[in-house]
């Protein structure tokens, strides 16, 4: 069925370190892959997103990157910073029901400063 | 630009009671959603509407009913509330959904908490 599997469910670092969260998906089909970013009390908002024709994608500190064989994607954020406290969720889109997205529990990510 | 508007933002319910969550969004969007969250679990899909006049259901449609009333509006019903029902419901919007497109973005609502007793 379509899964979306998030790991880790908590994640704890230090300022200026490197944060990986890694996503895996069931359908093989799928080809949008978008990262959402929610604080405390707040409503999702896009951070990125990758589609199925490219492996990787950059945006200032934020990157994602993509392995249709292995079938997971991972968003990588370097030189953290306290502000990126927040839960991420990853999501994939599946083609039953015109390409809806299913989005993976949650990552809680904290900075410490 | 509004963008995604929802209300309420708060409602305590017993349970058996009845309500419905409003969702309105100004940006032309075909497709909505309803999610709801819970602590843990991510965001689960309830129902969502394609384009005007189609409605399916998600991951989670029992218990809930929905109307795409025009296509700004898409509301949630819970006819019977139960206390399994208590969450942070969010109402999305994108552009459209097809094979051809992929999914697009989501813009979300500020989400409305309900508690049932």
């Amino acid at each position: 069925g379509e899964n979306v599997e998030q790991h880790p469910s908590t994640l704890s670092v230090q300022e200026g370190d490197s944060a990986v969260i890694k996503c895996t998906y069931s359908d093989s089909a799928s080809n949008y892959f978008p990262w959402y970013k929610q604080e405390l009390g707040k409503r999702p908002q896009l951070i990125i997103d990758i589609r199925s024709n490219v492996g990787e994608k950059k945006d200032q500190r934020i990157a994602v990157t993509l392995n249709k064989t292995a079938k997971h994607f991972s968003l990588h954020i370097t030189e953290t910073q306290p502000e990126d406290s927040a839960v991420y969720l990853c999501a994939a889109s599946f083609r039953g029901g015109g390409n809806k997205l299913v989005f993976g529990a949650g990552t809680i990510l904290r900075v410490k400063s | 630009n509004a963008g995604v508007t929802q209300t309420p933002k708060f409602q305590v319910l017993k349970t058996g009671q009845s309500m419905t969550l409003q969702c309105a969004q100004d940006m032309n969007h075909n497709s909505m959603y309803w999610y709801r969250q819970d602590p843990g679990m991510g965001l689960r899909l309830i129902y969502y509407s394609a384009s005007e006049g189609t409605t399916d259901k998600g991951e989670v449609p029992n218990g809930y009913n929905v109307s795409r009333l025009n296509k700004r509006e898409f509301s949630l019903r819970l006819e019977s509330a139960a206390p399994s029902q208590t969450s942070v419901y969010f109402c999305a919007s994108s552009f459209r959904q097809g094979a051809l497109s992929g999914a697009n973005v989501l813009t979300f609502g500020a989400g409305s908490r309900l508690t049932v007793l």
